[in-house]
């Protein structure tokens, strides 16, 4: 069965502080792909990154850094250098590529920064 | 970036009332989705659409129906409102309805009361 786990339900930190946000997965499948989005408070959900089972380059995006590993079935996610406005709920998602293109999600990790 | 629109972005409303949650988009995408997000951040599936005259019930049981008559518009409707239906309904779309998966894109969502 299909599974995605965000173990941290919240962190706090402080402008500045590099931060990481977890995420394991579960699938049989051979062929699958993995989501982060981002939730501002207004309440839209932001898509951030989508990978691929068969890349496991990590990916570099300005502050934003994800770590894809297979071996740990992991894709965690870091922002580099926080800032108040990446305050938010993230969310990573996992869809099977048979299942028709529905999506997973874990139950999300708030992340407060203060100034 | 996705254009998709919901209306209202905020409703109040008493119980027993009918109501239609309005989602539209732009980018001629074949799926589209609607999200229930209850106050603990959850997101839970609760209908999709492969594309016109299509549609399927997600994972969440769900009262409300939806309709697919053309391929930008899904709304929503609720035949007689409870306060248990009070949450955050999230539409989202994608451009393939076959294997795959791509990215969903979500719109900014409702927030509905019941009182």
């Amino acid at each position: 069965a299909q599974k995605v786990t965000q173990a941290q339900t919240e962190i706090s930190v402080v402008e500045k502080e590099d931060v990481t946000l977890d995420c394991v997965y579960e699938t049989r499948d051979t062929t699958y792909y993995l989501f982060w989005y981002k939730q501002p408070p207004s309440g839209e959900l932001v898509f951030l990154i989508r990978r691929n089972s068969f890349d496991e380059q990590n990916e570099i995006s300005g502050r934003y850094s994800w770590n894809f590993q297979k071996s740990t079935s992991s894709f965690n996610f870091t922002i580099t250098a926080s800032q108040v406005v990446d305050s938010a709920v993230y969310f990573c998602a996992l869809s099977e590529a048979g299942s028709q293109g529905n999506l997973i999600f874990g139950k999300g990790t708030k992340l407060s920064v203060k100034p | 970036e996705a254009d998709i629109y919901q209306t209202p972005r905020y409703l109040v409303i008493g119980t027993g009332k009918k109501i239609t949650l309005e989602c539209s988009q732009t980018m001629g995408h074949d799926k589209m989705y609607w999200y229930q997000q209850d106050p603990g951040m959850e997101l839970h599936l609760i209908h999709y659409s492969y594309g016109v005259n299509s549609t399927e019930k997600g994972d969440l049981s769900s009262e409300s129906t939806v309709s697919r008559i053309r391929t930008e518009h899904f709304p929503l409707t609720l035949e007689s409102a409870r306060p248990s239906h009070t949450s955050q309904y999230l539409c989202a779309s994608s451009r393939r309805a076959g294997l795959g998966t791509d990215t969903q894109y979500f719109g900014p969502g409702t927030r509905l009361t019941v009182l």
